[in-house]
């Protein structure tokens, strides 16, 4: 079935240095690839959706100057944590639209857990 | 705008319990519904889904049924195992957009 790789799993980074987290569809393409992040006993926050090729389209409320997304190819999108500060310190997760698959073919990834000190 | 609210855990129940995770939605026209499981580690999984009035989805022992009349979809199973232990997300889509919108997910623990 369709897997989607999210790398890291975890990771811990100092306050001011930026982060970048990769999501891979790793056996279809993928036009369209969203970002959540999810808070502690708090639902999946949609964050922004990327497509291949163009610029992402953000929620309302998420700064796209700090939250960077790039949709290279069909098969990754990263998503950049910029100058993170402990606020940012959640789990984010990825998800991949299979291309060519049916209206539902949401493939989440395992997400990352970010915490910076 | 278009929501979800279920139930809040924790829960804990013993194996071969009766499990019923509510949830119910708001939105205009007609969405379709899922719920998908998250296991210890990994990440979200689609369990099932129903796309209109009345159907019913099931999978692994688990169903929900799509009420329109209540904007529910209420996940249940009648003999819960160990290996069932995860966080259960309600979710929908509305036509027309791709993006799906959660629910809070509660978290199940099944003992032995």
């Amino acid at each position: 079935g369709a897997v989607v790789s999210q790398h890291p799993s975890w990771v811990i980074c100092k306050s001011g240095t930026s982060v970048k987290i990769e999501c891979r569809s790793l056996d279809f393409q993928a036009t369209t690839m969203f970002w959540y992040r999810q808070f502690p006993k708090q639902s999946l926050m949609l964050m922004a959706t990327s497509n291949e090729g163009s610029k992402a389209t953000y929620e309302q409320g998420v700064e796209k100057d700090k939250f960077l997304i790039n949709h290279a190819s069909l098969t990754l999108s990263t998503l950049t944590v910029t100058s993170a500060h402990p606020e940012d310190s959640s789990f984010y997760i990825c998800s991949a639209r299979n291309s060519a698959g049916d209206s539902y073919g949401y493939t989440f990834g395992s997400g990352t857990r970010l915490t910076v000190v | 705008g278009n929501s979800v609210t279920q139930m809040e855990g924790p829960v804990t129940l013993s194996e071969e319990a009766f499990l019923t995770i509510n949830c119910t939605y708001t939105a205009t026209g007609y969405p379709s519904l899922f719920w998908y499981v998250q296991y210890p580690g990994e990440g979200l999984q689609l369990l099932l889904k129903a796309t209109k009035a009345d159907d019913k989805g099931s999978n692994k022992g688990f169903e929900a049924t799509y009420r329109k009349e209540t904007t529910s979809f209420h996940l249940e199973k009648g003999s819960v195992q160990v290996s069932d232990s995860a966080v259960y997300f309600c979710a929908l889509n509305q036509g027309g957009s791709e993006k799906l919108v959660f629910g809070k997910g509660m978290k199940l623990t099944v003992n032995p």
